[in-house]
């Protein structure tokens, strides 16, 4: 089967630095990605992560263990609109992807 | 270039009618990917599609449900003889290719959605 954990909610002040951590058990691993989703809107692609290590985007970094079925996302200088669901996928073959529930993330002022 | 489109954005079937869900891939995708979202809930894998070909649909309900991607024309996911556990929004994504070479990925690339409500 395929499992994959990370917290429900988080929050975080704006000007601060969050991490929101993923843990995953499946059946194969082709890649890990991160997306972001808006309520009542569609996901948008983060980051991409298959070998071991920290991959750096603008403010957003992601990183991955392989031997530990573990990944986070970092969010650095919060901003208001980083308020949403992030949401962590693991792509289990070449076409088929298995998605968390997502953590929902409030930055208050 | 036109993102990924989906029409309708909002359905509203009754209980036993069909509900139809279109997708448009991104130019030049000629993968597709629908998945259901329940309110607070993550993403669920439903089915994987090439041009005329169902590649996996592991994720599909094995009755009611069924998906195509014929050679010319949108992907279509049909929902027959509704239920009110069908309400959900459904999303589809597409892709150039499923995976990626050394150094290249290719990520799937979402469209808004339908919001299907069924009463």
């Amino acid at each position: 089967g395929q499992n994959i954990d990370q917290p429900t909610e988080m929050t975080a002040t704006e000007g601060a630095i969050v991490q929101i951590n993923c843990t995953y058990q499946t059946s194969g691993f082709n890649g890990l990605f991160w997306y972001q989703q808006h309520a009542g809107e569609a996901p948008t692609f983060l980051s991409y992560n298959v070998l071991d290590g920290l991959e750096e985007k603008g403010r957003f970094s992601s990183f991955l263990s392989r031997s530990k079925g573990y990944s986070y996302l970092l969010l650095k200088e919060l901003q208001m609109k980083d308020s949403a669901s992030y949401l962590c996928a693991v792509r289990v073959n070449a076409g088929k992807s298995t998605f968390g529930d997502g953590t929902t993330l409030t930055v208050k002022p | 270039n036109a993102g990924v489109m989906q029409n309708p954005r909002h359905l509203v079937r009754r209980r036993g009618q069909e509900a139809r869900l279109r997708c448009s891939p991104m130019k030049g995708h000629s993968h597709v990917y629908w998945y259901r979202q329940l309110p607070e809930e993550g993403l669920k894998f439903m089915v994987y599609l090439q041009k005329e070909n169902i590649i996996d649909e592991s994720g599909m309900p094995k009755e009611r449900f069924s998906a195509e991607f014929p050679k010319e024309g949108p992907s279509i996911l049909r929902i027959q003889q509704v239920v009110r556990g069908d309400s959900a929004a459904y999303f589809c994504a597409s892709s150039p290719s499923p995976a990626g070479r050394p150094g290249r990925h290719y990520e799937q690339y979402f469209g808004p959605g339908t919001r299907l409500t069924v009463t």
